[in-house]
């Protein structure tokens, strides 16, 4: 099994449309976990970290399962601009891992 | 501007060629690391580097040298290229080795070994 398991889609979505995504993690011991945003040919940025308590940031909402082993992000809203990969980073066993991101195109 | 820059952007090369990709970050990070990104795999670890001097191997240091002389620089060495190595590779730093601190990518090489 995977250590981080991502929905590589695409997630296809017209512009205004609520777009929810889910990343599940093997290792119960991580402690960290972001959400990376990758485009087309260029380098991952930080989109933002994942909470306990969950966090939001304007149209983003990031939330942690414990219990079930997973972590999401919903994009309120959706703009064209945010046609990305999300890619999940979990720290477990003391170092980053990556998935290998889910791909979200926002049409017109 | 803060930044982490390779080079080169793009690279064709031939089996066995010895090689170097640069990174270089003006942030005076401690922390610097290397991935590589190929479909369907995610970004794996290659080498990283807590601080100068100290360097460690990551998920897929085969085939790979790194050095860290000077805290700015961390170049990635192929000393003997082989198709196999063909991939887009991100350098990264971040202030410190903490797993909290947010990673800064570099622009990427993508590198074609015939």
């Amino acid at each position: 099994r995977k250590e981080v398991e991502q929905d590589p889609g695409p997630f296809n979505v017209p512009e205004g449309a609520t777009v929810a995504f889910n990343c599940t993690y093997s290792n119960s011991a991580s402690q960290s976990f972001f959400w990376y945003r990758q485009d087309c040919r260029k380098e991952p940025k930080l989109l933002m970290s994942v909470y306990s308590s969950g966090n939001e940031d304007g149209r983003f909402t990031a939330q942690l399962n414990r219990a079930s082993q997973y972590i999401s992000l919903l994009i309120r809203d959706s703009k064209l601009s945010d046609s990305a990969t999300y890619l999940c980073v979990e720290t477990g066993f003391q170092k980053l891992v990556f998935g290998t991101g889910t791909r979200l195109l926002v049409s017109p | 501007e803060a930044q982490v820059t390779q080079n080169p952007r793009y690279l064709i090369t031939v089996t066995g060629k010895k090689l170097t990709v640069t990174c270089s970050q003006n942030m005076n990070h401690e922390y610097m690391s290397w991935y590589r990104q190929d479909p369907g795999l995610g970004l794996r670890q290659i080498y990283y580097s807590m601080n100068v001097e100290v360097t460690d191997k990551g998920d897929v240091p085969e085939g790979y040298k790194v050095s860290r002389k000077e805290k700015r620089n961390f170049p990635l060495i192929l000393e003997s290229p082989s198709p196999n190595q063909t991939s887009l590779y991100f350098c990264a730093s971040s202030s410190t080795g903490s797993l909290n601190s947010p990673l800064h990518f570099g622009n990427g090489t993508r590198l074609t070994v015939t």
